[in-house]
């Protein structure tokens, strides 16, 4: 079956412009993860969807960063004036949320790079 | 803080030779995965190990709780299995913490 998709797989920006970066989940999970990969930062988590809701937004790391969640499906990571330190692999993921910790199913990332 | 800490950070062997990653972890935890990040970037989950022992094919874990800390075995390595090998650990949330990786490299 299909796994977790992502686009587009590479993106550069100028400094300062917006970006979104969208995530189609595995069918049927209902909870939707985001994550970051970056040199000096290893993997780092952004924020978390339990259906539409964000009940976990403790990683994104200014008010630059938002995500949103429709239909309990698709969702989307908006980064407003990107910066230059914004630049790494954005990746997402889906589970089937039985319980904390569920298995997740990590997407192959989009390559954010800001010149 | 938190930390999940993975050794050996760099191993270089010869396709066939065995080896072992490790996983320490900070605190109790309410799951642990491991992952095989390939070198196109993507990760691929290899197993979801709360404790216990597991096994698919060449590869076995084992997570034991109470003293923090998990182990990936790796038998007779072929040079697909080169890339990065991360454990992630769920603390009391949904949220995975990543450690620092372990860079194998299997050399023909």
């Amino acid at each position: 079956g299909a796994g977790v998709s992502q686009s587009p797989s590479n993106k550069v920006t100028e400094k300062g412009k917006d970006v979104e970066l969208r995530c189609d989940p595995i069918s049927g999970h209902t909870a939707l993860y985001w994550y970051r990969q970056s040199l000096g930062q290893g993997l780092e988590f952004l924020i978390y969807f339990q259906g539409n809701s964000a009940p976990d937004k403790s990683g994104l790391p200014s008010d630059r960063f938002s995500a949103e969640r429709t239909g309990g499906s698709v969702s989307t990571l908006t980064i407003q004036r990107t910066q230059q330190e914004d630049s790494a692999v954005y990746l997402c993921a889906s589970s089937l949320a039985a319980g904390t910790g569920g298995k997740q199913y990590f997407g192959p990332g989009t390559r954010l790079t800001v010149t | 803080g938190i930390q999940v800490e993975q050794s050996p950070p760099d191993l270089i062997l010869q396709e066939g030779a065995n080896s072992t990653l490790r996983c320490n972890f900070s605190d109790s935890v309410n799951n642990l995965q491991w992952f095989h990040q390939n070198p196109w970037g993507q990760l691929i989950n290899l197993f979801y190990i709360p404790s216990g022992t597991k096994q698919n094919g060449r590869l076995s874990a084992t997570t034991v709780a109470t003293e923090r800390y998990s182990l990936l075995y790796i038998s007779s390595s072929q040079t697909t299995d080169s890339g990065v090998y991360f454990c992630a650990v769920n603390f009391g949330n949904e949220k995975l913490t990543f450690g620092t990786g372990t860079r194998l490299t299997i050399i023909p």
